[in-house]
């Protein structure tokens, strides 16, 4: 099956810096989407991007398809960014693989 | 619209015993997932529901059972629980976009099997 691997496990970044974190995925996908785990576990939505670019806030991601890479970026990072980000990949049909994710910590 | 609503949010088992984990959506989605997180990992499918009347396993089906009520819910069952299934389990409603979908998470089950 398709494999997903995002990088860096971990991240430690003083606030106001800047960072990309990478999902590489192994085959095809006709669906990607980056979500944050808030420390208190909950899951939200940041991007859904099976291609393309897209920005919101400080916050953009780029996926080029055709490479088998996505791209979020964090600009200005605040504490509140703090929290595992999931890249989840889907090859057609409904079953969606995940990531082991990228763990942010940002310094005050 | 609450989104998509989990109950409970915390549960203690003894080895053997049973329990239903309830899922409940309002955004008229058709299709719901289940999953589980162990710690320090992703999240790991268990099965899925295409539409209301179907159900199929994902990836670590084994030990759960599950339920498309009607369209807004969909519950997970563990028949004999094992401390194997201790996890944290996210429901996930679908928004079908063309031949691609977007999933919304609710708030997630932290379960314990002792």
């Amino acid at each position: 099956g398709i494999q997903v691997e995002q990088s860096p496990p971990d991240l430690i970044l003083q606030e106001g810096a800047n960072s990309t974190l990478r999902c590489n995925f192994s085959d095809s996908v006709n669906n990607l989407q980056w979500f944050h785990q808030n420390p208190w576990g909950q899951l939200i939505n940041l991007f859904y991007i099976p291609s393309g670019t897209k920005q919101n806030g400080r916050l953009s991601a780029t996926t080029v398809a055709t490479e088998r890479y996505s791209l979020l970026y964090i600009s200005s990072s605040q504490t509140t960014d703090s929290g595992v980000y999931f890249c989840a990949v889907g090859t057609g049909g409904f079953k969606t693989i995940f990531g082991a994710g990228t763990r942010l910590f940002v310094k005050a | 619209n609450a989104g998509v609503t989990q109950t409970p949010k915390f549960q203690v088992l003894k080895t053997g015993q049973s329990m239903t984990l309830q899922c409940a959506q309002d955004m008229n989605h058709n299709s719901m997932y289940w999953y589980r997180q162990d710690p320090g990992m992703g999240l790991r499918l268990i099965y899925y529901s295409a539409s209301e009347g179907t159900t199929d396993k994902g990836e670590v089906p084994n030990g759960y059972n599950v339920s498309r009520l009607n369209k807004r819910e969909f519950s997970l069952r563990l028949e004999s629980a094992a401390p194997s299934q201790t996890s944290v389990y996210f429901c996930a409603s679908i928004r079908l976009a063309g031949s691609s979908y977007e999933q919304y998470f609710g708030p997630g089950t932290r379960l314990t099997v002792t």
